[in-house]
């Protein structure tokens, strides 16, 4: 089983549409949680982080976490073209240690006009 | 607040060569990452160090892999005797600034191995 699994795609929706990631990681214990944005030959963007159950508003986006459930999503609200990328769900250590990210393999959104 | 900077931004050498590359963190932020991806998956980490001290490596990270952050700041990466399998972005992370423990990334060294 990977620690953090993402379907990699392609997820198409239309221009305006909603757009829903989806991440589930397998360490109970992890405490952080990210969605990055990539660019084809870019590098990771930071989108959001979300730390506690629940839902977090950042304009377009609401990332939503369920630690019981071990998941992560991302909506995207009006999609937007310029949204087509591929989406990386990150999931930070555990208590007591470990800072480093690790990452799911990434879903590829594709924004059709 | 300039960001992540890395440098050279794409590295092209024949197998066995040597290649160093480097990594200048955002500038209050006081742990480094490096991390590996190749075409298709997501980022894998390498590597990090807190200040000077490097206090995790990945399994991944082979003795022909070495990085050092001599004095806090900048950190280098330096792959021995390259093989083809190493041809990836190789990727350097920031974060430990006073409010967020977010990793920001440079723009990436594109690494190919002939």
């Amino acid at each position: 089983q990977k620690e953090v699994e993402q379907n990699s795609g392609p997820l198409s929706v239309p221009e305006g549409a909603i757009a829903s990631l989806n991440c589930t990681y397998s360490d109970r214990g992890s405490q952080s949680f990210f969605w990055y944005r990539q660019y084809s030959g870019k590098s990771p963007e930071l989108i959001m982080s979300i730390y506690s159950n629940g839902d977090k508003e950042d304009g377009r986006f609401t990332a939503q976490l369920n630690k019981a459930s071990q998941y992560v999503s991302l909506l995207i609200r009006d999609s937007q073209p310029s949204d087509s990328a591929t989406y990386l769900c990150a999931v930070k250590g555990w208590a007591g240690g470990g800072n480093k990210l690790t990452f799911g393999t990434g879903t590829q959104l594709k924004v059709e006009l | 607040d300039t960001g992540v900077s890395q440098d050279p931004r794409h590295k092209i050498t024949k197998r066995g060569q040597n290649v160093t590359f480097r990594c200048d963190p955002i500038s209050e932020h006081n742990r480094l990452y490096w991390y590996r991806q190749t075409l298709g998956q997501g980022p894998e980490f390498l590597t990090y160090f807190q200040n000077e001290a490097q206090l995790e490596k990945s399994r991944l990270l082979s003795d022909r892999f070495s990085a050092e952050r001599p004095k806090g700041s900048f950190s280098t990466l330096e792959i021995q005797r390259t093989e083809q399998g190493d041809s990836a972005m190789y990727l350097c992370a920031s974060d430990g600034g006073p409010s967020t423990d977010t990793q920001y990334f440079g723009p990436g060294t594109r690494l190919t191995v002939l």
